[in-house]
């Protein structure tokens, strides 16, 4: 069965990080580029970030751009979100999903359960 | 970037009575678009890929229509636990974009 699990999340103060992890398990996890959604209270879904399966290759939405990271330890099955500068607008949970392809875009076919990231003094 | 944007906001449907939401691109996706369902507190699941594919263990009262800009995700006959959020997504293009979502609920 295929499982992502996140966590992570936290309260954090406007400025500061977070790293965010998501463990896969129940599939090959190199044979898959992986995403970070988020849904911030009140809105729709937001992509945010994807890392394709070798991790040679990464991608990044306008406003997380120069702030995010996204990483990938394949020999240990794990994806991770390194968050620098919060901003209260990066309140959300944040989902990591698989998806179906190694490389290029991609629809989303198992997400996690989530993790609550807030930034709030 | 692409501009996904869903019709109606909240579409109001009695238990068994047909609902249809709408998904509009900013320019042809041709057929690379997927229709996800989250209810609240949940993850979203994905329900329908390529437009019209019904993903695994997805129920035969869900279906996925169309091509290039317009698109529909039809419920013939929702019951209770289809009363949820609906987005579209392209997959065609970086970065991929969603929908701002349809609330299915019930009358």
């Amino acid at each position: 069965e295929v499982q992502l699990l996140e966590s992570g999340g936290g309260l954090v103060q406007p400025g500061g990080s977070l790293r965010l992890s998501c463990a896969a398990s129940g599939f090959t996890f190199s044979n898959h580029a992986m995403t970070w959604v988020r849904h911030a209270p009140g809105k729709g879904l937001e992509w945010v970030s994807a890392i394709v399966g070798s991790g040679g290759r990464t991608y990044y939405a306008d406003p997380v751009k120069g702030r995010f990271t996204i990483s990938r330890d394949n020999s240990k099955n794990t994806l991770y979100l390194q968050m620098n500068s919060l901003r209260a607008e990066d309140t959300a949970v944040y989902y990591c999903a698989k998806c179906l392809k190694p490389d290029g875009t991609c629809y989303f076919d198992c997400w996690g359960q989530g993790t609550l990231v807030t930034v709030s003094s | 970037e692409i501009v996904m944007t869903q019709s109606p906001a909240t579409l109001s449907v009695s238990p068994g009575e047909r609902a249809t939401l709408s998904c509009r691109a900013s320019q042809s996706i041709s057929n690379i678009l997927a229709w996800y369902q989250q209810k609240p507190g949940q993850a979203p699941r994905l329900v329908i890929y390529d437009a019209s594919t019904r993903a695994t263990g997805v129920p035969l009262t869900f279906s996925g229509s169309g091509s290039g800009t317009e698109f529909t995700l039809t419920i013939s006959s929702p019951q209770s636990e289809d009363f949820a959020v609906y987005y579209c997504q392209q997959y065609l293009s970086w970065p991929p974009t969603f929908g701002q979502g349809t609330k299915v609920e019930m009358k």
